[in-house]
């Protein structure tokens, strides 16, 4: 069975600091992996997402994750965080072998002080 | 409409009533799903949709959780006999195609807010 776990539950930065947030997985096919945002009472945005290219993907916002098959993480980053980037994110796979249902990390809140 | 559309965003039910949900996903999207957002949790998968073809219903709760999409666009969950436990966030997207490759993005909409009080 596939599913995700989210190291932190809450990671504070400061403005302009680096952004790294956690993730490891486990799927008995090869996964896709998504890191979706989520800012009060606002839907879910899709960051970014893989699905077997490159390991290290680009998101939006300047964020990236980079997959390591050999350590099943799929750590999300920023080199500079910002205030707007307060918000709930959470890691995501969804087992390629159905292709539909997206399984959900616990989440994870970056707080984000001047 | 420009993107998935949920109503009523906030429903506050007593004990025992029965609630409709309903969803407007993007126009032309093949698929789509309902997912249940407890407070403080991820959301979890409850039910997917492949145009009016239900396909995967094994995240329903109970048989008190029912979900339609009969002409394959617009897709009601309804929930009969609400109890406390159902209160949650019920999160509904779409997706043009079917399945996750690379150009296949879901698109979640706000949510509806369900309270049972």
């Amino acid at each position: 069975a596939q599913s995700v776990t989210q190291l932190d539950s809450h990671v504070s930065v400061s403005e302009g600091t680096p952004v790294l947030l956690r993730c490891n997985y486990s799927s008995s096919y090869s996964p896709s992996l998504f890191w979706y945002v989520q800012h009060p009472n606002k839907g879910l945005q899709l960051l970014l997402k893989y699905t077997s290219a490159a390991t290290l993907v680009k998101g939006i916002n300047g964020f990236e994750a980079e997959f390591k098959k050999s350590e099943t993480s799929f750590h999300l980053t920023k080199p500079s965080a910002h205030m707007s980037d307060a918000a709930e994110y959470f890691c995501v796979v969804s087992d390629r072998g159905t292709g539909t249902a997206l399984i959900f990390g616990k989440g994870t809140t970056l707080s984000v002080s001047s | 409409g420009a993107g998935v559309s949920q109503s009523p965003r906030y429903k506050v039910a007593k004990r025992g009533q029965d609630v409709a949900l309903r969803c407007d996903p993007i126009s032309g999207h093949v698929s789509l799903f309902w997912y249940q957002q407890a407070l403080g949790q991820g959301p979890e998968f409850l039910t997917y949709f492949q145009n009016e073809a239900q396909l995967d219903k094994s995240g329903l709760p109970s048989d008190r959780f029912f979900a339609e999409r009969p002409e394959g666009s617009v897709s009601t969950l309804k929930i009969q006999r609400t109890q406390q436990e159902d209160s949650a966030v019920y999160l509904c997207a779409s997706a043009l195609a079917v399945g996750q490759g690379i150009g296949n993005t879901i698109y979640f909409g706000e949510g509806s807010w369900l309270t049972v009080v």
